[in-house]
């Protein structure tokens, strides 16, 4: 069974620090593209940060840029989001999600649409 | 940044009716590259349709998508009870991979 476990979430005080961490399973972890989306409360989703399989092209939203770092340790099966200077607006439940690739005549294309969700960690940044 | 915009904000509808949901894109989105997803309430969203009209698997054939280029539609045919939730598009064309803001399918 494909699985995705966040944890690492917590209340942080505004200018702080915290990593969240997400455990894959019952998947080849490294040939996939994963991704982080967030949702404020009582708000729509908003897509943070994707990593692709290799951890060679990691993509942001603007709104995290230059604070947030996406990574991914393939031997761990374990996907990352070092948070930096945070703000009361990055108060939210941050998902984990898995994405797709295709090997097409011998190129990895990979696809951040998100067809497996983790039930997310919840983060409050709050003095 | 490619902006999505969902219409309606929320949809009152009936059990057995037929839903319309749309999303508009400030730009072409590439290659179709759109998703919908579906969210209950304390729930994780989970894929219903990818590519703008693939069904993921184990999606009934009720939900279908469709479109191309700036306008894309998301249509259930025949609501059931358990349909009733938020809906999100999502373009996964060009970075950032920006949501839509959701539409409520709500029970009539």
């Amino acid at each position: 069974e494909v699985q995705l476990v966040e944890s690492g979430g917590g209340l942080v005080q505004p200018g702080g620090s915290l990593r969240l961490s997400c455990a894959a399973s019952g998947f080849t972890f490294s040939s996939y593209a994963m991704s982080w989306v967030r949702q404020a409360p009582g708000k729509g989703l908003e897509w943070v940060s994707a990593i692709s399989g290799s951890g060679g092209s990691t993509y942001y939203a603007d709104s995290v840029k230059g604070r947030f770092t996406i990574s991914r340790d393939n031997s761990k099966n374990t996907l990352y989001l070092q948070m930096n200077s945070l703000r009361a607006e990055d108060t939210a439940v941050y998902y984990c999600a898995k994405g797709y690739y295709e090997v097409v005549r011998g190129v990895i294309y990979y696809y951040y649409y998100m067809d497996v969700w983790g039930k997310g960690t919840t983060v409050t940044v709050s003095s | 940044e490619i902006v999505l915009t969902q219409s309606p904000g929320t949809l009152s509808l009936s059990p057995g009716e037929r839903a319309t949901l749309s999303c508009r894109a400030s730009q072409s989105v590439s290659s179709s590259y759109l998703a919908w997803y579906q969210q209950k309430p304390g729930q994780a969203p989970r894929l219903l349709i990818y590519g703008a009209s693939s069904r993921a698997t184990g999606i009934p054939d009720s939900f279908s998508g469709s479109g191309s280029g700036t306008d894309f539609t998301l249509t259930i045919s025949r609501l059931e009870p358990e349909d009733f939730a938020v809906y999100y598009c999502q373009q996964y064309g060009s970075s950032p991979y920006t949501f839509g803001q959701g539409t409520k399918l709500e029970i009539k």
